[in-house]
């Protein structure tokens, strides 16, 4: 079965770190870009990051940029996403989810909750 | 990276049809085949319902078909069901940053 699992997420401080990690399974992790989208309470989804399958060419959302770091471990099957200088706005139910065809995100996983507060 | 701009509601009568527009630019929507729809029931993952503008997943009932005309893209559910009812999102590739846009959003409420 194809499945995407995240964990890492927490309560952090604003200015603080956290990484959130994103297992694959069922699927050939290598050969698929990887997108981090993230989730507000009761707002729509806002794409963060992307990277291809080689770990070449990561991409983020210009509110992301500068502090947060994609990267992945195509042995371990796991994307990771590193979130440095937290901010309140950062707090949201983040998403790793599979680039298929015509990029379209066609396996997502369950959700890892981030909340930054003091 | 503005968001793309979608109705906030929709609405019908079992076996209705209803067509929710997602507007953009000539950067993202009007630019490449890659715009795709979700469907998000509440604490739910978004689930993909249509690629590649207009083209649907394996499982996805054919009631789901999607569109574009210049920059604005559509999707129609024809015949609806109770289950579908749910919030529903566009997401277009935007060559300006080689990012990706997402839709306002639409609650599309089966009266």
């Amino acid at each position: 079965e194809v499945q995407l699992e995240e964990s890492g997420g927490g309560l952090v401080q604003p200015g603080g770190s956290l990484t959130l990690s994103c297992a694959a399974s069922g699927f050939s992790f290598s050969d698929y870009w990887m997108h981090w989208v993230r989730q507000a309470p009761g707002k729509g989804p806002v794409w963060v990051s992307y990277i291809k399958g080689d770990g070449t060419t990561p991409v983020y959302a210009d509110s992301v940029t500068g502090r947060f770091t994609i990267s992945r471990d195509n042995a371990q099957n796991t994307l990771y996403l590193q979130m440095d200088s937290l901010r309140v706005e950062d707090t949201a139910l983040y998403y790793c989810a599979r680039a298929g065809v015509k990029f379209g995100m066609d396996v997502w996983g369950q959700g890892t909750t981030v909340t930054v507060s003091s | 990276q503005s968001a793309l701009t979608q109705p906030p509601s929709a609405s019908g009568s079992p076996g209705q049809s209803v067509t929710i527009s997602c507007t953009g630019t000539s950067n993202d929507v009007g630019a490449y085949d890659y715009v795709s729809w979700y469907q998000q029931h509440p604490g739910k993952a978004p689930k993909l319902i249509i690629y590649g503008v207009t083209k649907r997943p394996s499982g996805v009932p054919d009631r789901f078909s999607g569109s574009r005309s210049g920059t604005t893209a559509s999707l129609t559910v024809s015949g609806l069901q109770t289950e579908d009812e749910a919030d529903y999102y566009c997401c277009s590739y935007a060559d300006n940053n080689y990012s990706y846009l997402f839709g306002t959003g639409t609650k599309v409420t089966v009266l």
